[in-house]
Formats: structure tokens, sequence, C-alpha cells
């Protein structure tokens, strides 16, 4: 089976801390994925990653960097918490090749103050 | 862009019903997903559709995919209140990295 982990379940942070959300899968996927999931907003891409150290802006990178130094370990970084910030974050994972499936992660629901 | 509509949003049924929730995008695809999330926890996938006519089926669950239409049905046969989550159906941008832009969720509520 897959297995998506994610270093935290529940992570309350001040504003203004830099923040680290890691995800590692034992997949051996190329591509792994960073998202946000708001309600009623749905489930909005922050960045991705289709191989070591590559990166790509999603759609809403502001605010976010991220940092994939090994295959399976992709992670989400909050250079300067701010409230607007808070929110669940899920970490996925896929092959490069179809059907392109993504396996997801726990999720960290995270709270800034 | 492509967009991924899903209708309804919010859906309460009761126990031994059918019902449908539809799935359109707004470009071509031929891969289609459905994924399902329990509150508090993450998404798990459900269903992969690979072309048109596709049909899959598990339980009391049956998803379709019309690429010619750019719809999928996620089909409901005689609820029960296990089924109770929130559904999310994704379509791929059709390039090679296999990103997946995700409708907003219909949040299905099975009531006794």
């Amino acid at each position: 089976d897959v297995k998506v982990t994610q270093s935290s379940r529940y992570l309350v942070k001040r504003t203004g801390e830099k923040v680290f959300l890691e995800c590692v899968q034992d997949m051996d996927h190329e591509n792994m994925f960073w998202y946000r999931q708001d309600p009623g907003l749905g489930l909005r891409l922050i960045y991705f990653s289709y191989d070591v150290k590559m990166k790509e802006k999603g759609d809403i990178p502001e605010g976010y960097s991220v940092s994939r130094e090994k295959k399976e370990r992709f992670s989400l970084i909050l250079e300067s918490a701010s409230t607007n910030q808070t929110s669940m974050y899920l970490c996925a994972s896929s092959l490069q090749n179809p059907p392109y499936e993504q396996y997801f992660g726990p999720g960290t629901r995270l709270t800034v103050t | 862009e492509l967009k991924v509509e899903q209708n309804p949003l919010f859906l309460s049924m009761q126990e031994g019903k059918n019902y449908t929730i539809y799935c359109n995008y707004s470009t071509t695809s031929d891969r289609l997903y459905w994924y399902r999330q329990d509150p508090g926890k993450s998404l798990e996938s459900l269903f992969v559709l690979l072309s048109n006519g596709a049909v899959k089926q598990e339980g009391r669950l049956m998803a379709s995919l019309d690429t010619k239409a750019r719809l999928s049905t996620l089909h409901i046969t005689a609820a029960v209140h296990d089924l109770s989550a929130t559904y999310f159906c994704a379509v791929d941008y059709g390039g090679s990295q296999g990103n997946l832009i995700f409708g907003k969720g219909t949040k299905l509520s099975v009531k006794p």
C-alpha cells in the first residue's frame, strides 16, 4: 500500500514564526504536491515537485516555499506565518506516468495565532 | 483555464434512496478521479476513470465518465449512513506532470 505521512496532525504556531511541514512517501513516486484546504474553497495547489530539487508554483504560492532534497520527502515552509495561513494542509504523491492517481497524507491542521 | 464544477455541493438524503452527483469540467481530459473525505480526515481514492465510457462500481457507488460531454457522475444506490462524507472529483490537465484540478466537493449526509 502507498503510504504518505505528514509530520504533525495538529500544529499551533504564533504569527511571524517560521513553520516547517514535512511529508514523506514510501512508494518511490516522482511527483509530490502540497495543497491547502479551506471550507468552501476546496483544495488549492500551493507547490508541486516532479523531481528532486525541482519545484513548481501552484495556484497560491505566496507566503510559502518548498524543499525537495530527497525523492521521498517534500517540505512546505511558511517563512513568516500569518493568521490567514490557518488551514488544513494536505500532501500528496503520484507516479509520473498515467493514471496520475494522487495518494494523500493524513493532513496537518495548522492554526496560527 | 480548467474548471471543475460539482453539483450539488450539499446533499441530504434518506437511507435507501438513490441519487447522483455530477461533475462537469471545462476542457478535454480522458482522466477523472473520485475521492472521498470523512470529517477531519484526508482524501481517499475511490475511482479512477481513464477513458470515455468508463464505468466503475464498488458497493453502492458507481462512477461513469463521458468525455464528449465532459461529465462524470457518481451514482449512489440505496444510500446508507456510512456513505456520509464529502466527495470530490478531480480532472488532470492532460499534460505530463499529473496535476489535478479538484471540484469543491459534495457534502453528502445520509439520514435514517
